[in-house]
């Protein structure tokens, strides 16, 4: 079946410092992926849907200059924390789409802590 | 608006007891309907879906689910739980061919033995 790998599956940084985020597709082209955030004991969020050679869209709420989406091609999209701060700690999932209604392929998640 | 509702945050269940964790969804028009598990500090994993067909499907692990259009539900089921189904369950659902998935607040299924 379709494989999303998300690395790293846990990173902590520094305050001020950035941290990307990288979610790949093994086995399949995904035009579309997207990135969610959750918080402890909470769904998941959608943050952006981010299309391959194409500028993400983000939803209300989401600010485009601290979240930096790539999608360079059809096997990679990256998130990037930038200038993180604590409250920027959280669960971060990618997730892939290859075909519509085919229903979406998770990554295994990446817990950010920023101190 | 569009939305999925859990009506549980909380199952607790005795292991090899039988267990249903609600899901309704808010329109009945076109819709693709998901359930997902997630094990702490790890991504989601696909327990089923529903697309179009038969209204009964039949997932990993041993769980199944209903599609009842009249109802607006999608119910999840296993007969006889294991102490290896504690777990976060997430009921998601695709409005229109195309459209964002969209996932219920969850419902943390533990078992006990």
């Amino acid at each position: 079946g379709a494989v999303v790998s998300q690395h790293p599956s846990w990173v902590i940084c520094k305050s001020g410092t950035s941290v990307k985020i990288e979610c790949r597709s093994l086995d399949f082209q995904a035009t579309t992926m997207f990135w969610y955030r959750q918080f402890p004991k909470q769904s998941l969020m959608l943050m952006a849907t981010s299309n391959e050679g194409s500028k993400a869209t983000y939803e209300q709420g989401v600010e485009k200059d601290k979240f930096l989406i790539n999608h360079a091609s059809l096997t990679l999209s990256t998130l990037t924390v930038t200038s993180a701060h604590p409250e920027d700690s959280s669960f971060y999932i990618c997730s892939a789409r290859d075909r519509v209604g085919d229903g979406y392929t998770f990554g295994s998640g990446t817990r950010l802590t920023v101190v | 608006a569009q939305s999925v509702t859990q009506l549980d945050s909380q199952v607790p269940v005795f292991e090899e007891a039988p267990v249903e964790l609600r899901c309704n969804y808010s329109s009945s028009v076109s819709v693709y309907l998901f359930w997902y598990v997630q094990y702490p500090n790890q991504g989601l994993q696909l327990l089923l879906k529903y697309l179009s067909g038969s209204t009964l499907v039949k997932g990993i692990n041993g769980f199944e689910a209903e599609f009842n259009k009249s109802q607006t539900s999608f119910h999840l089921r296993k007969p006889s739980v294991h102490i290896s189904d504690t777990a976060e369950y997430f009921c998601a659902v695709i409005y229109n061919q195309g459209g964002k998935l969209i996932f219920g607040q969850g419902t943390e299924l533990s078992v006990k033995p």
